[in-house]
């Protein structure tokens, strides 16, 4: 299976913060990466799928992109409602894999 | 409004069985591809099954591969998930999700069902 390694396993942001969060897959999974935002005892949600592509009703402050086999998704300016947990999955080699997770924290 | 609705989890004894559901709305069922994905308590997420529109095609993580069977209903909009000889590492909140694009297998997830609690214990 394709292991996919996210870091850090935490951050603590300021509101208005610019936060980065990577993605490193075992192997090549071409732009077969979503990303998903989880806050506790919710389901997750879909932010970007196809390594950049926003998916509809994301705010514009999220954004994706990839260079080889490593995912970034970035937040530009962290507003309170970000504050969760970041999951990358790759949906190139079955069995799709998640990353372990980021959690996002206030500072 | 696209709508999933998970139901049917509880507490069950190691080796025993259990049927999880998901009752779907606002979107043409028999078009996409569905999964269901869990997560232990305080863990990360697991790709566990999914099935096709048709039903035709099925996919099972290795974790589950024997013991699991996911299924459909199109008259219904609904979803299932026979989970059979069951160990305590299958304790986790079971979510089911629908496919973004309705393509097979499902590459991404944009809409998931609340999740349902499994906990199997003795």
């Amino acid at each position: 299976d394709i292991q996919m390694t996210q870091s850090p396993s935490s951050v603590s942001a300021f509101v208005g913060d610019r936060v980065t969060i990577t993605c490193r897959a075992s192997q090549g999974v071409d732009n077969w990466l979503a990303w998903y935002q989880q806050k506790p005892g919710k389901a997750p949600k879909l932010l970007i799928y196809a390594a950049s592509r926003l998916q509809g009703g994301v705010p514009s402050r999220f954004s994706g992109s990839r260079s080889g086999t490593d995912f970034t998704l970035a937040i530009s300016s962290l507003q309170p409602e970000d504050f969760a947990t970041y999951y990358c999955q790759q949906a190139n080699i079955l069995p799709w894999t998640f990353g372990q997770g980021t959690r996002v924290e206030i500072k | 409004e696209v709508q999933l609705l998970g139901s049917g989890g509880g507490l069950v004894q190691p080796g025993g069985s259990l049927r999880v559901s998901c009752e779907t709305s606002g979107f043409t069922f028999s078009s996409y591809a569905m999964s269901w994905v869990r997560q232990a308590p305080g863990k990360g997420l697991e790709w566990v099954s999914a099935i096709s529109g048709s039903g035709g095609s099925t996919y099972y993580a290795d974790s589950v591969k024997g013991r699991f069977t996911i299924s459909r209903d199109n008259s219904k909009n609904t979803l299932y998930l026979q989970m059979n000889s069951l160990r305590a590492e299958d304790t986790a909140v079971y979510y089911c999700a629908k496919d973004r694009l309705g393509l097979w297998p499902p590459y991404y997830f944009d809409y998931w069902g609340q999740g349902t609690l499994v906990t199997v214990s003795s």
